[in-house]
C-alpha cells in the first residue's frame, strides 16, 4: 500500500541551528501539505502546495519557515533557525484532489518529532 | 474562518461500553467533515467521512451523521474494544483546506 514517506521521524537539535524535513507523498497525489502538531492540540496547517504551487501559505512563519516542492512531487520544509517553540510533531501529508472536488481525505505519513534544546 | 470543537478529553471505558465524542464545527459553505485516528505510533488516518447534510459514515464499526441544523458530526461505537484506544480528530474541509479540532484520548481498559 502507497504511503507517504517522511524523515527524519527524530530530530533534536539546539536554538539557532537550522533543521529540514523531508517529504515523499503517495505517487501521483498533486496536493502536499505540511501540518504542526503541538503536544495536546490538533495539526495546524503550515502551507500547501498544488504541485510545484504554493496555495495557501497564511500560517507559517515566514521569518524563519521555508518550504519547497521543485518539481512537484517531494518536498522540505527549513526551520532557521529553530526556536524552543518549535518543538512539536511536523505531519506531511498528500491528497488526489481534483478541481471542484472537496473530497478533503487526506494521507499522512508518520510525522518527524522535533525537539529543540 | 472554519473551526471545530471537540469534547476534551481524556476518556477512558471499560471494553464493551458506548463511545460519544462530540463534535460541532463553524464553517462557510457546505464542507465535509471527517473523523481522523491517531493510534499510539502511528500516522493520522481517516476514519469515516461525510460529505453533505444527513450523510452517515461509517467504519470499524464508529459512526457519525452529519447534522447541519445543529452543525455537529458526533463519533459514535457501540461497543469499544482495546485497540480503539487512540486519538480521536474530528476535522471539516473546505476548499482542500482540512482543519482539525484539538483531539480527543481514548483509553479502553481490558
Amino acid at each position: 500500500e502507497a504511503e507517504v514517506a517522511q524523515s527524519p521521524r527524530y530530530k533534536i537539535t539546539e536554538k539557532s541551528q537550522a533543521v529540514a524535513f523531508w517529504c515523499d507523498p503517495i505517487s501521483g497525489h498533486a496536493t502536499l501539505y505540511w501540518y504542526r502538531q503541538i503536544l495536546g492540540q490538533g495539526p495546524e496547517l503550515l502551507v500547501q502546495f498544488q504541485d510545484e504551487s504554493v496555495v495557501d501559505d497564511s500560517q507559517l512563519p515566514k521569518d524563519r519557515f521555508s518550504a519547497e516542492r521543485l518539481k512537484g512531487v517531494d518536498s522540505t520544509l527549513k526551520i532557521q533557525p529553530a526556536e524552543l517553540g518549535d518543538s512539536a510533531m511536523y505531519l506531511c501529508a498528500s491528497s488526489h484532489s481534483s478541481g471542484g472536488t472537496n473530497t478533503g481525505e487526506l494521507f499522512f505519513g508518520e510525522g518527524s518529532r522535533l525537539t529543540v534544546l | 474562518g472554519d473551526s471545530v470543537t471537540q469534547m476534551e478529553g481524556p476518556v477512558t471505558l471499560s471494553e464493551e461500553a458506548f463511545l460519544t465524542i462530540n463534535c460541532t464545527y463553524t464553517a462557510t459553505g457546505y464542507p465535509s467533515l471527517f473523523w481522523y485516528v491517531q493510534y499510539p505510533g502511528e500516522g493520522l488516518q481517516l476514519l469515516l467521512k461525510a460529505t453533505k447534510a444527513d450523510d452517515k459514515g461509517s467504519n470499524k464499526g464508529f459512526e457519525a451523521t452529519y447534522r447541519k441544523e445543529t452543525t455537529s458530526f458526533h463519533l459514535e461505537k457501540g461497543s469499544v474494544q482495546v485497540s480503539d484506544s487512540a486519538v480521536y480528530f474530528c476535522a471539516l474541509s473546505n476548499d482542500y483546506k482540512l482543519s482539525f479540532g484539538a483531539g480527543t484520548t481514548v483509553t479502553v481498559r481490558a
